[in-house]
């Protein structure tokens, strides 16, 4: 079953403007994460939050996390072409991690 | 420095044909292993992992079966396959008692 569900779904934005994605899920975690796919290729990890952190920075990525509120954002800000891929928040229990279904970011040139 | 690799990249299976796909990490040790499914546009369904040789652990009952014979090998089969058993097919690692996860290039399977 998945943990994580991305909103939205699919985003467009221009370029050199700031994306935002959200993720919700619904039990208790040890940490989110962050993941990009390229299209037709694997994962790459972005970034890391765990579950007694607020807020992190990863040169133009900013991730927050509300575990009371059960849900995490990601921005991206001044966005590049080379942004455009699908992005996964991913939640951390014992060893396995579950994957939400992705927000498709697409930037406009 | 760490590596996984994948074989084949793309697959065409007829149904009912066995399936063979193989995972291989390099440049770690007693890495947890993992299988995950991708639907086209879709998120990541996890299918099996391992923490170790011959432990595996299987997330969804289906046609499919995952094995480890070597630490940094980790196999998935099956038998016969279903049409929908198509998608895209990754593998990942971590080291053991981290979360971050490092995925494979995929094998995309279409079964016909």
């Amino acid at each position: 079953s998945q943990q994580g569900e991305e909103d939205p779904q699919a985003l467009s934005i221009q370029e050199g403007e700031n994306a935002t994605m959200n993720c919700s899920y619904k039990t208790s975690i040890n940490n989110l994460q962050w993941y990009r796919q390229n299209s037709g290729r694997g994962l790459v990890h972005l970034i890391l939050i765990r579950s007694n952190e607020r807020e992190k920075h990863s040169g133009r990525l900013r991730v927050t996390l509300d575990t009371s509120k059960k849900s995490s954002s990601l921005l991206i800000t001044a966005s590049r072409a080379a942004d455009t891929a699908s992005y996964f928040c991913a939640t951390g229990r014992d060893d396995k991690i579950i994957f939400g279904k992705g927000t498709r970011l697409h930037i406009l040139p | 420095s760490q590596t996984i690799h994948q074989w084949p990249a793309t697959l065409v299976q007829p149904v009912g044909s066995p399936l063979s796909l193989e995972c291989t990490v390099e440049g770690t040790s007693n890495p947890n292993l993992y299988w995950y499914r991708q639907a086209a546009g879709r998120g990541l369904q996890l299918l099996f992992y391992s923490v170790g040789i011959g432990q595996i652990s299987s997330e969804v009952p289906q046609n499919l079966s995952a094995s480890r014979p070597q630490d940094r090998q980790f196999i998935l089969s099956s038998k016969k396959l279903l049409l929908s058993d198509s998608g895209f097919y990754l593998c990942a690692w971590t080291v053991t008692g981290e979360e971050t996860q490092y995925f494979g290039p995929g094998t995309r399977l279409l079964v016909l």
